[in-house]
């Protein structure tokens, strides 16, 4: 049973579509997060959620826009892609406290 | 948040203790440290944190000298598996706000 499912595993799209990215944990986690890692390895937070309400909004260009349905989902919607977008994207949830992070296994998103 | 330095790659033998470095000189009294584990394509794993004491878990240990100024990860009886990259990260846990910045890390070979 996964803790953090993320679907698609791999995404290979045309510039100019949209396309989104889902991710549900399955731990009771009250915070969720979207990451994204680029070519050279770097993760960077894009999105937090907190019990359904955006904590974190780093500067991310507003094609990004996340949506938590409930406490469980954070699904992450891309409109207009570009290929700068390719990147590997990981959903992570942690508890409330000073502990850990649980990932994703990560969506490879590929815009051509 | 305190920055992190950690060498960009090391080795070691299988069987025998990985020890993995980390410098965080400035380091404030509330950040703890975690240690997370980035296997190749996979999403980073959770490995352990602290605060001021050594702890222990069936991964790994963590020993943060007496200053908190620096931190080693100790793997105690490397394995195969345990090839990956390995980041070091310290982080002020203040409610909501966990956003975890992450570095390059230390890219781990265990060798046979």
């Amino acid at each position: 049973d996964t803790a953090v499912s993320q679907t698609p595993k791999y995404l290979v799209t045309q510039m100019g579509n949209d396309k989104s990215i889902k991710c549900e944990q399955n731990l009771g986690h009250d915070t969720m997060y979207w990451y994204k890692q680029d070519s050279k390895k770097f993760l960077k937070i894009m999105f937090s959620y907190n019990n359904k309400e955006l904590i974190i909004n780093e500067t991310v260009p507003n094609r990004f826009s996340p949506k938590s349905p409930d406490k469980a989902h954070l699904n992450l919607h891309i409109n207009s892609l570009e290929l700068g977008d390719s990147a590997v994207y990981f959903c992570a949830s942690s508890q409330d406290g000073p502990g850990g992070y649980t990932f994703g296994s990560g969506t490879r998103l590929t815009v051509v | 948040d305190a920055k992190t330095t950690q060498p960009p790659s090391m080795d070691c033998a299988e069987g025998r203790a990985a020890n993995l470095p980390c410098n965080h000189s400035t380091i404030s009294g509330n950040e703890y440290v975690y240690w997370y584990r980035q296997i190749h394509s996979q999403g980073p794993q959770y490995i352990i944190h602290g605060l001021k004491n050594n702890e222990t878990n069936e991964m790994a240990s963590l020993i943060i000298t007496e200053d908190r100024k620096s931190s080693t990860l100790i793997l105690p009886h490397a394995s195969l598996r345990d090839t990956a990259v390995y980041y070091c990260i310290v982080k002020v846990y203040a409610g909501n706000n966990r956003k975890l910045i992450w570095g390059l890390g230390t890219s781990l070979a265990v060798n046979p």
